[in-house]
């Protein structure tokens, strides 16, 4: 079973730009959740969506912004890109519907904002 | 390769000993936890999770003890390799709420 992927795995933009990040979850699975990484923060959630709707939002400005499809593939969107926007993104699908079960992540997207 | 976190604790085991990675998790709502590992450049892989209502679960040379009085979380690695060193995160998550909440991450080094 091929796990889950993310692309691009590398992206660096300017201040002000937008970017769309990829996830496909696990075949099956309809949880995606994204989560960002930084050295100051760690990992802080961002949302989850199950079926197309999002359950869950992080403490995250309006500026990040995600959706699902009907085949569970996920992205998440940055608009107005800032310096501190500079992470490792990382998407993460589960199989069963609730919180309390196994979280699977992909490699993550490398973002840096210039 | 990319750096999870710089100032992270950090714990040094020599090869073949014992390892025990702590955690104090925030939420007394929380009903479960899951450990995780992350090698530099890759997304964090799961190892082992348990339940709120048990206090002991054990996988293949790990093990993870929860203490609920104290909001404490432990993960405990048998005869530690050098492919163990990585950064170990423990997660919570509280039914119903679909997220998880990850603690700030432990470096293990194995001493060869």
């Amino acid at each position: 079973k091929a796990g889950v992927t993310q692309t691009p795995r590398y992206l660096i933009k300017t201040r002000g730009q937008q970017v769309t990040l990829s996830c496909s979850p696990i075949s099956g699975h309809r949880s995606v959740s994204w989560y960002q990484q930084t050295p100051g923060q760690g990992l802080q959630f961002l949302f989850e969506y199950f079926s197309e709707t999002q359950r869950n939002k992080g403490n995250f400005p309006g500026r990040f912004s995600g959706r699902q499809f009907s085949n569970s593939r996920s992205e998440m969107n940055v608009s107005t890109l800032e310096l501190g926007d500079s992470a490792l993104y990382l998407c993460a699908s589960s199989s069963l519907q609730g919180a309390g079960n196994e979280q699977f992540f992909g490699p993550g997207t490398r973002l840096t904002v210039l | 390769g990319e750096s999870v976190g710089l100032h992270l604790p950090t714990l040094s085991v020599q090869e073949g000993d014992n390892s025990i990675i702590n955690c104090a998790y925030s939420n007394s709502a929380s009903d479960y936890f899951i450990w995780y590992k992350q090698e530099s450049g890759k997304g964090p892989q799961f190892i082992i999770d348990i339940r709120s209502n048990m206090d002991k679960r054990q996988g293949q040379r790990v093990t993870v003890l929860l203490n609920k009085t104290v909001k404490h979380l432990s993960l405990q690695i048998a005869a530690t390799q050098p492919g163990d060193s990585a950064v170990y995160f423990c997660a919570e998550s509280t039914s119903g709420t679909y997220k998880y909440i990850f603690g700030t991450g432990t470096r293990l080094k194995v001493l060869a």
